[in-house]
């Protein structure tokens, strides 16, 4: 299996430009969690799908961030318009909700810079 | 509210000597613990996890971790570190209604020659 995907890997924009974060989740999971991790804050849940299903985004920061799952296989997020602040490593991850103990399997990562 | 503290945010060993990192928590049920491993520029990898059963759970990479309900605590060991295991580790407790996981802020390992 090739694990959670994630793209791009490194991007860097400029203040007030939209950002789209892009993820494939391993086949057969129905479980994605969007995490942003920064030095400050460490890891934080943004925003939680279960079938394609937004749970619960109460860590999504504001309405500049958007997540959708359009189907099983890929979701995006997005960051219109952008801010220095919101500059950090974005991750995402999927399980299978077989069980409630399952575990979270990663992605390598999205370094987002923005000037 | 749910939490989990680690208390190290950096520590330092020798190459060959044990290691014990600490995580407590405070969740009112019966927790889901986890330990995950953040190498650099990577993702975060699950070492181990405990949700039931025998209180020393062991993991990948020759850890483990017990779980100590009395103390809270979810205490991650292993005893031989190795250059490799230089990482960031998280605990994380699963919060059960929505599977959130709450996360400690990362224990920072480096590893002496």
């Amino acid at each position: 299996d090739a694990g959670v995907i994630q793209s791009p890997r490194h991007e860097v924009t400029e203040m007030g430009q939209e950002v789209t974060l892009r993820c494939k989740p391993i086949s057969g999971h129905n479980s994605l969690f969007w995490y942003r991790q920064t030095m400050m804050r460490g890891l934080e849940l943004l925003i939680y799908f279960n079938n394609n299903v937004p749970i619960d985004d109460s860590g999504m920061p504001e309405d500049r961030f958007s997540a959708k799952m359009p189907n099983a296989s890929f979701s995006t997020l997005k960051i219109q318009p952008s801010e220095p602040r919101d500059s950090a490593v974005y991750f995402c991850a999927s399980s299978s909700r077989a069980s409630s103990t399952d575990t979270q399997y990663f992605g390598p990562g999205t370094r987002l810079t923005v000037l | 509210a749910q939490s989990v503290t680690q208390p190290d945010i950096h520590i330092t060993v020798s190459e060959g000597a044990s290691l014990e990192l600490r995580c407590n928590y405070s969740y009112g049920a019966t927790p889901y613990l986890f330990w995950y491993v953040q190498s650099p520029g990577q993702g975060l990898q699950l070492l181990l996890k405990y949700f039931s059963g025998d209180t020393l759970v062991q993991g990948i990479k020759g850890f483990e971790a017990e779980f100590k309900r009395s103390q809270s605590s979810f205490n991650l060991r292993k005893p031989s570190v190795h250059w490799s295991d230089a990482a960031e580790y998280f605990c994380a407790v699963e919060t059960g209604n929505n599977r959130k996981l709450i996360w400690g802020l990362g224990t920072s390992l480096a590893v002496n020659p």
